[in-house]
């Protein structure tokens, strides 16, 4: 079957900088995806990796390694609006995307 | 950028009756659209997809027949649920991919749909 796990909740300091990981076994791989989601709102697309290696935009950054069939989301220079799920997505053989249960992520001053 | 809307941001309604949710892309012709339910503290659950002007392809475990599905044009795919129940209240997310990008789907604002 295919599955996606990453974890439930992470709590960190404002400022500081934290690591989300993402691990997934899925029927093909078209692409790994990372989605911002704030409460009652629908996610934004934040990072797209199809290569191994890291990608950085601003603040954030995504890595690659399709190999170990793992992926991990950069977050740094915490600010307090970064309090979101963060989900992690993987495009399958069929490009459909494959959701992850997110990860809660609480910043804390 | 790619820029999807959907209308009711919410709704109420009473059981047994049927609610209409749009979904429509403003500056893009969306080939594919996707329709997501997700339930409280839980990640997104795709239900259909419907391309432009063929019939929707449902998730298992989706009844075609209470989730209607209708993409008539490139820019317009709506979702109506019928002879609703409190069970099927939820908040339900539209995306929208181009034939273009075909990697990338813009999701819409999402519906809250509350039945009583």
């Amino acid at each position: 079957g295919q599955n996606i796990d990453q974890p439930t909740e992470m709590t960190a300091t404002e400022g500081a900088i934290v690591q989300i990981n993402c691990t997934y076994q899925t029927s093909g791989f078209n692409g790994l995806f990372w989605y911002q989601q704030h409460a009652g709102e629908a996610p934004t697309f934040l990072s797209y990796n199809v290569l191994d290696g890291l990608e950085e935009k601003g603040r954030f950054s995504s890595f690659l390694s399709r190999s170990k069939g793992y992926s991990y989301l950069l977050l740094k220079e915490l600010q307090m609006k970064d309090s979101a799920s963060y989900l992690c997505a993987v495009m399958d053989s069929n490009y459909q995307l494959i959701w992850g249960a997110g990860t809660k992520l609480i910043i804390k001053p | 950028g790619a820029v999807v809307s959907q209308h009711p941001s919410w709704v109420i309604c009473k059981s047994g009756t049927s609610v209409k949710i749009e979904c429509r892309s403003l500056d893009f012709q969306a080939t594919t659209m996707f329709w997501y339910r997700q339930f409280p503290k839980q990640s997104l659950m795709l239900m259909a997809t419907s391309n432009e002007g063929s019939k929707a392809t449902y998730e298992q475990g989706v009844e075609k027949d209470k989730f209607l599905i209708n993409h008539a044009s490139l820019t317009l795919s709506t979702l109506t649920v019928t002879s609703a129940h409190p069970e099927d209240s939820s908040f339900y997310i539209c995306s929208a991919r181009s034939g273009r990008d075909f990697y990338e789907q813009y999701f819409g604002p999402g519906t809250r749909l509350t039945v009583t």
